[in-house]
């Protein structure tokens, strides 16, 4: 059964406190896995996009990489304005998207 | 700028009543996708199309249904409001690219509380 979870539930870090989420799928056939980030009473906002073991992608403070089982997205001295729900996608086919339940994050200055 | 738009942000309605929320993209994109989100469940695919005319069913579709007569536009209905479709909804866009990393834009939500 294809199958997205992301871990922790919930993360506190410090401000400067590096960090990562992860996010490991169990699916056949997988053609791109997508992070996103949620603020409160907003919709995911698109970060990243990786389709094969190995690739890797950078924004600001973050950092997605992908292995055949998992991805991480690496926090890299967060900011509170980096406190967010994060959400990890997964394609299998056309019009198989599987979510995870996210990881919300909270930056304490 | 490009965005999708949903209405209303908020509704509340009674059990057994239709309820219809709108959806509307200016991105141009062929695909378009309705969600909903609960604790501890993340998001799950109700309906999706692939363009004007194309409807299909996703994991949850059970008393709901879409149509889509243009590119712009997906509305979601709820044919017999139930307390188990409260929830926050979301629609989606995603442009077509033969299946692989199709990356979806995301409406700003509508909380709907069916009583």
């Amino acid at each position: 059964e294809d199958q997205v979870t992301q871990s922790p539930e919930a993360l506190r870090l410090q401000e400067g406190e590096s960090s990562s989420l992860n996010c490991s799928y169990t699916v056949s056939g997988l053609r791109g896995l997508f992070w996103y980030r949620q603020d409160p009473g907003k919709g995911p906002e698109f970060l990243f996009t990786l389709y094969s073991a190995g690739e890797e992608k950078e924004k600001e403070r973050l950092k997605a990489t992908l292995t055949k089982k998992e991805s991480f997205l690496h926090i890299t001295a967060p900011k509170p304005e980096d406190s967010a729900t994060y959400l990890c996608a997964v394609q299998v086919n056309f019009n198989k998207f599987y979510f995870g339940s996210g990881t919300k994050l909270n930056v304490k200055p | 700028d490009a965005e999708i738009t949903q209405s209303p942000r908020h509704k509340i309605t009674e059990t057994g009543r239709q309820v219809t929320l709108a959806c509307h993209q200016t991105w141009n994109h062929n695909n378009m996708f309705w969600y909903r989100q609960d604790l501890g469940h993340g998001l799950r695919l109700i309906h999706y199309s692939y363009g004007v005319h194309d409807t299909n069913k996703g994991e949850v579709s059970d008393g709901y249904s879409v149509s889509r007569s243009n590119t712009e536009d997906l509305p979601l209905t709820l044919e017999s409001a139930a307390s188990s479709q409260t929830s926050v909804y979301f629609c989606a866009s995603s442009d077509l690219t033969g299946g692989f990393g199709e990356t979806q834009y995301f409406g700003p939500g509508t909380r709907l509380l069916v009583l």
